[in-house]
């Protein structure tokens, strides 16, 4: 079966970092590209960084600077280590596969929900 | 950035209707278009790609058509599990969504 599985939210104090973790199975996780998405509670989808098959990676630019996406192919495991958290940080993160071709995300973890108050 | 707008922001509908969800890009996206249906407390769904391509499983009542700036959700006949929050998601350059479509039971 084809999953993706996300680990790593909690709370965290404004300022303190998080690392988020994403197990891919069932496909050939090294030939995909990966997203985070995230989604505050009651709010819309926002687009929080990209990684390609050879590495790129990609920010918008209210995490720039702070988010760092990174894969380990052997591990089949996708990352998101946050820095310098703020309160609008707060949301479920999920993980996301592109399906090939066609820049759409076909396959969704379950999201891992991130915390940041004092 | 490319801005998505969605409209309604919120439809009343019954089983059985059809519903039509539009989509409007602040630029022009070609076709690279995808609509996603969220229920409460899942992950959002895959439904179309490409503006009218559709996800395999995906039952045929949904359709989807535009390019361009223009873009439609149909739903040709509702059905009790339809009955969710719908996004379109714009994929010409770096991934934005629009703010989303609650479609509810009347």
């Amino acid at each position: 079966e084809v999953q993706l599985v996300e680990s790593g939210g909690g709370l965290v104090q404004p300022g303190g970092s998080l690392r988020l973790s994403c197990a891919a199975s069932g496909f050939t996780f090294s030939s995909y590209d990966m997203h985070w998405v995230r989604q505050a509670t009651g709010k819309g989808l926002e687009w929080v960084s990209a990684i390609g098959t050879a590495g790129d990676t990609y920010y918008p630019g209210s995490v720039k600077g702070r988010f760092t996406i990174s894969r380990e192919n052997a591990k089949n495991s996708l990352y998101l280590q946050m820095n310098s958290l703020r309160a609008g940080d707060t949301a479920v993160y999920y993980c996301a596969r592109v399906a090939a071709g066609t820049a759409a995300f076909d396959i969704w973890g379950q999201g891992t929900m991130v915390t940041v108050s004092s | 950035d490319i801005q998505m707008t969605q409209s309604p922001s919120s439809v009343s509908a019954s089983v059985g209707d059809r519903v039509t969800i539009t989509c409007r890009a602040s630029q022009g996206i070609s076709s690279w278009l995808a609509w996603y249906q969220q229920k409460p407390g899942k992950a959002p769904k895959l439904l179309i790609y490409a503006a009218s391509s559709l996800q395999s499983g995906v039952p045929s009542r949904f359709s989807g058509s535009g390019s361009g700036t223009d873009f439609t959700l149909t739903i040709s006949s509702l059905q009790p599990e339809d009955f969710a929050t719908y996004y379109c998601q714009q994929a010409n350059s770096f991934p934005t969504f629009g703010q989303g479509t609650r479609l509810e039971i009347k």
